[in-house]
């Protein structure tokens, strides 16, 4: 299994721009997240979605869509990227309702100019 | 509304001393907690959690922590630290019956030969 896989592991973006965070998972895991991490501000859930079909917003939504259309895949789209987005972001994994025991993906460090 | 707050942002102790990583939290209702490594350049993975049961944990690489429910705090311990350890450690929270997790400020340790 790969696990958790994201692509890109970096980006530079300019202010405006648009782009999506891919995010995948072999391991037919139902809940998938995405969340951001910032310099002394630990990890701040962005979206999470419990299952194909279904998201939910996190604590940091605004700025950032996301869908579910197969169990697999969890993209993260940015519709207009802000020098605020810069970060580094991590998609993960878990099974069912077991949501807390998540598996990580290496993450994708984007920088917006 | 739940929190987690770790009081020590970097901890720097020698090879095969002890070490404690504190971690408090704040919450009206029953809770999970967790702690997540975080080895340079990849995600986190899981280090212990606590359900429910057993107020001592052990987990993956000789860590345990303990549940302390008067004290609101689950503290990370290791009775002998190595090189190898040197890495961001995370407290992470979650209400029972919740979908996410709320992540503390990280910990950084260094372990000095």
């Amino acid at each position: 299994n790969a696990g958790v896989t994201q692509t890109p592991k970096f980006q530079v973006l300019k202010t405006g721009q648009s782009m999506t965070l891919q995010c995948a998972q072999d391991m037919n895991h139902e809940y998938m997240s995405w969340y951001r991490q910032d310099p002394g501000m630990g990890l701040r859930l962005i979206h999470y979605s419990v299952g194909a079909g279904i998201t939910d917003q996190g604590e940091v939504p605004n700025g950032y869509n996301v869908s579910r259309s197969t169990t697999e895949d969890f993209p993260l789209r940015l519709l207009s990227a802000a020098p605020s987005q810069t970060s580094v972001y991590f998609c993960a994994s878990s099974y069912g309702r077991n949501f807390y025991e998540q598996y990580f993906g290496p993450g994708t460090r984007l920088t917006v100019t | 509304a739940q929190s987690v707050t770790q009081l020590d942002s970097q901890v720097p102790v020698f090879e095969e001393a002890p070490v404690e990583l504190r971690c408090n939290y704040s919450s009206s209702v029953s809770v999970y907690l967790f702690w997540y490594v975080q080895y340079p350049n990849q995600g986190l993975q899981l280090l212990l959690k606590y359900l429910s049961g057993s107020t001592l944990v052990k987990g993956i690489n000789g860590f345990e922590a303990e549940f302390n429910k008067s004290q609101t705090s689950f503290h990370l311990r290791k009775p002998s630290v190595h090189i190898s350890d040197t890495a961001e450690y995370f407290c992470a929270v979650s209400e029972t019956g919740a979908n996410n997790l709320f992540f503390g400020t990280g910990t950084r340790l260094t372990v000095i030969p």
